[in-house]
């Protein structure tokens, strides 16, 4: 079965910290995605990890990709309320079926 | 380029209604899709579609049905609505091979009620 597993699934934290989200997932896959979601809204694009080893860092997030531990990993530094939204991984498990989405992680940054 | 776009932004239907959920995109994309998202469960992939002509379901089809008559357009029907199909819809586009898997686009959502 094709799984995509996020965690954590809520998140508080305050401005000025950093904190990881996880995503780990069932099968052999080298393509994997992070969007975010704010409120009533589409997906925007973060990142999209297209090999083991990849790292690709926008502002205050990174994101990385280990295709051995079935593992990528969204890094947020130094946290600014702005941040405050959903975030979502989705993997590519290959063939023409679409891609396989976590449950996502409501992530709140408070002042 | 519009992008994907999606028609109508809101539905409320009764129980038993029909309606078809209209999805279009202007990128000459082959591969298109639909997706449902529920609170706490992330999106699922309803039905996809690799071309004109071309469809097939994916892991929540139940319910919903899809042609491509065209590369622009993938409607998406619902026979005989259940309020089990409340949820937001996404629509999603890509071009095909490796090349398209780079990135996705998404369109707005159809949020749809059914009472």
């Amino acid at each position: 079965e094709l799984k995509v597993e996020q965690n954590p699934l809520f998140l508080s934290m305050q401005e000025g910290k950093n904190y990881t989200i996880y995503c780990n997932y069932s099968t052999t896959s080298d393509r994997l995605y992070w969007y975010r979601q704010d409120p009533g809204k589409s997906l925007e694009s973060l990142f999209v990890l297209l090999s083991n080893g990849a790292v690709k860092q926008e502002g205050r997030l990174m994101a990385s990709l280990d295709t051995k531990a079935r593992l990528s990993t969204l890094h947020i530094t130094a946290a600014v309320h702005d941040l405050s939204a959903t975030y979502f991984c989705a993997v590519d498990f290959g063939g023409a079926d679409g891609l396989t989405f976590g449950k996502g992680t409501h992530l709140i940054i408070q002042p | 380029n519009a992008g994907v776009t999606q028609t109508p932004k809101f539905q409320v239907l009764k129980t038993g209604q029909s309606m078809t959920l209209q999805c279009a995109q202007d990128m000459n994309h082959e591969y298109m899709s639909w997706y449902r998202q529920d609170p706490g469960m992330g999106l699922r992939l309803i039905h996809y579609s690799v071309g004109a002509g071309i469809t097939d379901q994916g892991e929540v089809p139940n319910g919903y049905n899809v042609s491509r008559s065209t590369t622009e357009d993938f409607p998406l029907r619902l026979l005989s609505a259940a309020p089990s199909q409340t949820s937001v819809y996404f629509c999603a586009s890509r071009l095909a091979g490796e090349e398209g898997r780079a990135e996705q686009y998404f369109g707005p959502g159809t949020r749809l009620t059914v009472t």
